[in-house]
């Protein structure tokens, strides 16, 4: 158990619906980061967030948006759902920015189906 | 593009051999690398880890060796056990920040 928990673990819905999927970095982790994992393109970099802040976008959509609240934790907002979207979305979390010696622990993922 | 490969999908290797797996990249800009191991229905966990600086980190029985020049690195597991069935992941930060570029993966398959 790395301490990061994610909801809801499976979601199902249908094309052009919108979505939210939660995540509860490790206690005391001020970093959350996204990763989307989908068959053809492997684990792929989405967003960071840190303390609040947005700090880095990677490969994500217009269509998708995240945040950090107060409490740490992170939502991730995925709308105009398409077939494509399919996947397991990964949240992480470290203690502070930058990459030496901050390892990333990561949550047991949600996994997305569009139908 | 894919700054990160890992060119084999699977491995299947004998309980108590060496298991070596394998990472290529192209970025020569990456100066940290990292294995994450994952377990079905599970998030990947941190494995190991190498600065740029080095050529050689060992962890019990896990070693993973960077040879820069050649941008190649891979990860060794001595003796190979049968809870090392798992998918191995490369990966170097660079996906923006602090975010990590992930290889496709390799699905490790410990055979008794």
């Amino acid at each position: 158990d790395s301490g990061v928990t994610q909801t809801p673990k499976h979601l199902i819905t249908a094309t052009g619906q919108r979505v939210t999927l939660r995540c509860s970095p490790r206690s005391g982790d001020l970093s959350v980061y996204w990763y989307q994992q989908s068959l053809d393109q492997g684990l792929q970099f989405l967003i960071q967030y840190y303390n609040g802040e947005e700090r880095a976008k990677g490969n994500i959509l217009e269509r998708f948006s995240a945040q950090q609240f107060p409490d740490l934790h992170s939502e991730l907002n995925l709308s105009s759902l398409e077939l494509g979207d399919s996947a397991l979305y990964f949240c992480a979390s470290s203690v502070t920015t930058g990459y030496l010696y901050n390892e990333q622990f990561f949550g047991p993922g949600t996994r997305l189906t569009v139908l | 593009d894919q700054q990160v490969k890992q060119n084999s999908p699977s491995l299947s290797v004998q309980e108590g051999r060496i298991s070596i797996l394998n990472c290529d990249y192209t970025n020569s800009m990456f100066d940290y690398f990292l294995w994450y191991k994952k377990y079905p229905a599970e998030g990947p966990t941190f494995l190991i880890s190498i600065s740029s600086i080095k050529d050689k980190n060992e962890d019990g029985r896990f070693t993973v060796f960077l040879n820069k020049s050649a941008k190649h690195l891979s990860l060794h597991i001595v003796p190979s056990q049968p809870g090392d069935s798992a998918v191995y992941f490369c990966a170097a930060p660079g996906g923006g920040a602090d975010g990590l570029t992930f290889g496709k993966g390799t699905h490790l398959i410990i055979q008794p």
